[in-house]
């Protein structure tokens, strides 16, 4: 089974509207954590937002918040006011513990891509 | 801070010839990842470094192979290099603090093999 499902691969929105993309995820680790990352045409990561799974308020940065409900294992990211520059492709990822190796790991889900529509 | 930069950004390899991509961070990060990513699949971990010296294996291990001879590298060879293993190769780093997990990526190495 999928840890990161996004079942959206493409998504329009109109500029300055709001949208939300969708990552569910599928973990038995009582400890984890959400990322967002961006990935322009350009093709660098840029991070986002972050949400721990003990966090008792939803992440927001600037124009970005993570709609985290824990019971649904979903974590969507909500992009309020969209502008020309969010068109890009949007990855949702999981942090796991490894415990065998100290250290925890990320797995991206096969991510989103957003045309923001003039 | 250059932040985690990878060398080379572009590589043209024949089948059988064997590369090494370099990836080198300057924010004295504990962890070093190697991911790939190929079309429609998102990111996939290859194999990552808890420290230096250790290396450890991801979800795509294989054809692969890595080094942590000091801390702010993170080497991963191919010795062999297959058609398959055509892709986009992503490095990064991250912190060994609590609460702090973004990991850092470097710009990407664009690999083809013919």
């Amino acid at each position: 089974a999928q840890k990161i499902t996004q079942t959206q691969p493409g998504m329009f929105v109109q500029e300055k509207e709001a949208v939300t993309l969708d990552c569910t995820y599928d973990t038995s680790d009582p400890s984890y954590g959400l990322f967002w990352y961006k990935q322009p045409s350009s093709g660098e990561m840029i991070f986002l937002i972050y949400q721990g799974s003990y966090d008792q308020q939803n992440a927001t940065e600037g124009r970005y918040s993570l709609n985290f409900q824990k019971a649904r294992k979903s974590a969507n990211l909500v992009i309020s006011a969209s502008q020309l520059g969010d068109s890009a492709m949007y990855f949702c990822a999981m942090r796991e513990e490894d415990s065998g190796a100290g250290s925890y790991q990320l797995t991206f889900g096969k991510g989103t891509k957003l045309s923001v529509i003039p | 801070n250059a932040g985690v930069t990878q060398t080379p950004k572009f590589r043209v390899l024949k089948t059988g010839q064997s590369m090494t991509l370099l990836c080198a961070q300057d924010m004295n990060h504990e962890y070093m990842y190697w991911y790939r990513q190929d079309p429609g699949m998102g990111l996939r971990l290859i194999h990552y470094s808890v420290g230096e010296g250790t290396t450890a294996k991801g979800e795509v291990p294989d054809g692969y192979n890595v080094s942590r001879l000091k801390k702010q590298n993170f080497l991963l060879g191919l010795e062999s290099a297959a058609p398959s293993q055509t892709s986009v190769y992503f490095c990064a780093s991250s912190p060994f603090l609590a609460g702090d997990y973004e990991q850092y990526f470097g710009p990407g190495t664009r690999l083809t093999v013919t």
